[in-house]
C-alpha cells in the first residue's frame, strides 16, 4: 500500500515555481523518496529521488525535512508541459512501487 | 538510458477473447518487471511482479488465472488477459529496473485495452 499523502490538485502560474508537498510520516530509515510524473495516457516518468539530503537535477529539486516525514518537489520555472499528475513514492531500493493518488498539477498560462 | 517498450499501444478485442501485451527492456536485462493497471482518473495499481524464470507474484485480489504473466527471457515479459470482459478495459503499464540504476524503475508507455 502507498505510504504517502499528497494534495489532490494544485495550480501554478507559468514561469513560477511549483512546490508540490508529500507527507510520508511512516517512512523507515532505509526507504527512499521517489518522484514521478504522468502525463495523460503515458507511462510515468522519473523526476528525482533522495534519501536524506536535498537533491537537484535538471528537472527539479527535492527538499526532504530533517525528520524525513515529508518532502517537497520544486519545479523552479513551471511550463505548460509540466501539467501532469505527480506521484511521490516511498520504498526501499529494489522493492515494488506502490502509487498513491498523486497531485494533479495544472500550469496556467 | 534504460528504455522499456510496450506493444501494442492500443488494442480492441471482443469479449471472451484473450489479449497478450508485451513488455521489453530494449537496452538492458531485467530480471524483474512489474505490471500495473490504471482505470480512468485513478492511480496506478500494482498487479504483479514478474520474475525471469520463475512464477510471477500477484498482488492481493488479482486473479492469476485471468492475468497470465510469462517472463521467459531477461528482456521480455508478457501479460495475457484471458477471457477478457468489458470490465478489464484499462490502461496496462509495465516497468523494469535498469542495471546499476538508482533511478528507480523505467516505465513503458502503456497499452490501452478496450474490450467490446
Amino acid at each position: 500500500d502507498a505510504k504517502t499523502t499528497q494534495p489532490p490538485s494544485m495550480d501554478c502560474a507559468e514561469g513560477r515555481a511549483a512546490n508540490l508537498p508529500c507527507n510520508h510520516s511512516t517512512i523507515s530509515g532505509n526507504e527512499y523518496v521517489y518522484w514521478y510524473r504522468q502525463i495523460h495516457s503515458q507511462g510515468p516518468q522519473y523526476i528525482i529521488h533522495g534519501l536524506k539530503n536535498n537533491e537537484t537535477n535538471e528537472m527539479a529539486s527535492l527538499i526532504i525535512t530533517e525528520d524525513r516525514k515529508s518532502s517537497t518537489l520544486i519545479l523552479p520555472h513551471a511550463t505548460l508541459r509540466d501539467t501532469a499528475v505527480y506521484y511521490c513514492i516511498v520504498t526501499n531500493t529494489g522493492n515494488q512501487f506502490y502509487f498513491g493518488t498523486g497531485t494533479s498539477l495544472t500550469v496556467i498560462p | 538510458g534504460a528504455v522499456v517498450s510496450q506493444h501494442p499501444s492500443r488494442v480492441i478485442c471482443k469479449s471472451g477473447t484473450s489479449v497478450k501485451i508485451e513488455c521489453r527492456s530494449l537496452d538492458f536485462q531485467a530480471t524483474t518487471m512489474f505490471w500495473y493497471r490504471q482505470f480512468p482518473k485513478q492511480s496506478l495499481m500494482l498487479m504483479a511482479t514478474s520474475n525471469e524464470g520463475s512464477k510471477a507474484t500477484y498482488e492481493q485480489g488479482v486473479e492469476k488465472d485471468k492475468f497470465l504473466i510469462n517472463h521467459a527471457s531477461l528482456t521480455l515479459s508478457t501479460l495475457t488477459v484471458t477471457s477478457a470482459h468489458p470490465e478489464d478495459s484499462s490502461f496496462y503499464i509495465c516497468s523494469a529496473r535498469g542495471p546499476g540504476s538508482t533511478h528507480g524503475y523505467t516505465f513503458g508507455s502503456g497499452t490501452r485495452l478496450t474490450v467490446v
